[in-house]
């Protein structure tokens, strides 16, 4: 089983729409959660990071940890052009960022 | 923004030989750590450093790699003998000692082993 698993895409969502993304952890002692932005070619851009369970929102985004099934997701409001990316979670078994397990990322395109 | 920054951005080398990647992590940033990333594949942990010393290490970082902060600025990944899988994006990173969800990954040097 992987560590982290993301669904690799691509995920075509509508300008204006809502994107789903979703992630799912194997490590039960896992303490934080990240969504990173890779744009091709890139280096990784920290979007949100999470730590309770819930949702936690950021302007158009919104994180969402779920520690009893292991899951995290992003989703994004009102959909631009410019979202298109890589979408990359990550986990962490400490609070911080020593060692950062990242999924191998979903890729999403905005259609105008 | 204040930005990590490496050089050089591409390198190419033959398999054997000794490579250095240089990074300048954001100047007031104490934590420091190298990632890679294959082609296509995930981004992958290397080592993290604090303090002068290296705080953790990955499975993928064997005595090959090394690591080094020779002075106040810069931060050093060194593999000794590179191997043909050696061939990724390599990526440092840095975070302040009170912010620790916000890692800043520096632009990445492309490490292509002929």
């Amino acid at each position: 089983q992987k560590e982290v698993e993301q669904n690799s895409g691509p995920l075509s969502v509508p300008e204006g729409a809502i994107a789903s993304l979703n992630c799912t952890y194997s490590d039960r002692g896992s303490q934080s959660f990240f969504w990173y932005r890779q744009y091709s070619g890139k280096s990784p851009e920290l979007i949100m990071f999470i730590y309770s369970n819930g949702d936690k929102e950021d302007g158009r985004f919104t994180a969402q940890l779920n520690k009893a099934s292991q899951y995290v997701s992003l989703l994004i409001r009102d959909s631009q052009p410019s979202d298109s990316a890589t979408y990359l979670c990550a986990v962490n078994k400490g609070f911080g960022n020593e060692k950062l397990t990242f999924g191998t990322g979903t890729r999403l395109t905005i259609i105008p | 923004e204040p930005e990590v920054t490496q050089t050089p951005s591409h390198q190419v080398t033959q398999m054997g030989q000794e490579v250095i990647l240089r990074c300048v992590p954001i100047s007031n940033h104490l934590y420091f750590y190298w990632y890679r990333q294959i082609l296509g594949q995930k981004v992958e942990f290397l080592v993290s450093f604090y303090n002068n010393e290296i705080s953790e290490k990955s499975e993928i970082f064997d005595d090959q790699f090394s690591v080094e902060r020779p002075d106040g600025s810069n931060f050093t990944l060194k593999i000794r003998s590179t191997k043909l899988e050696d061939s990724a994006m390599y990526f440092c990173a840095s975070r302040e000692i009170a912010t620790n969800e916000k890692l800043f990954f520096g632009s990445g040097t492309q490490l292509s082993v002929l």
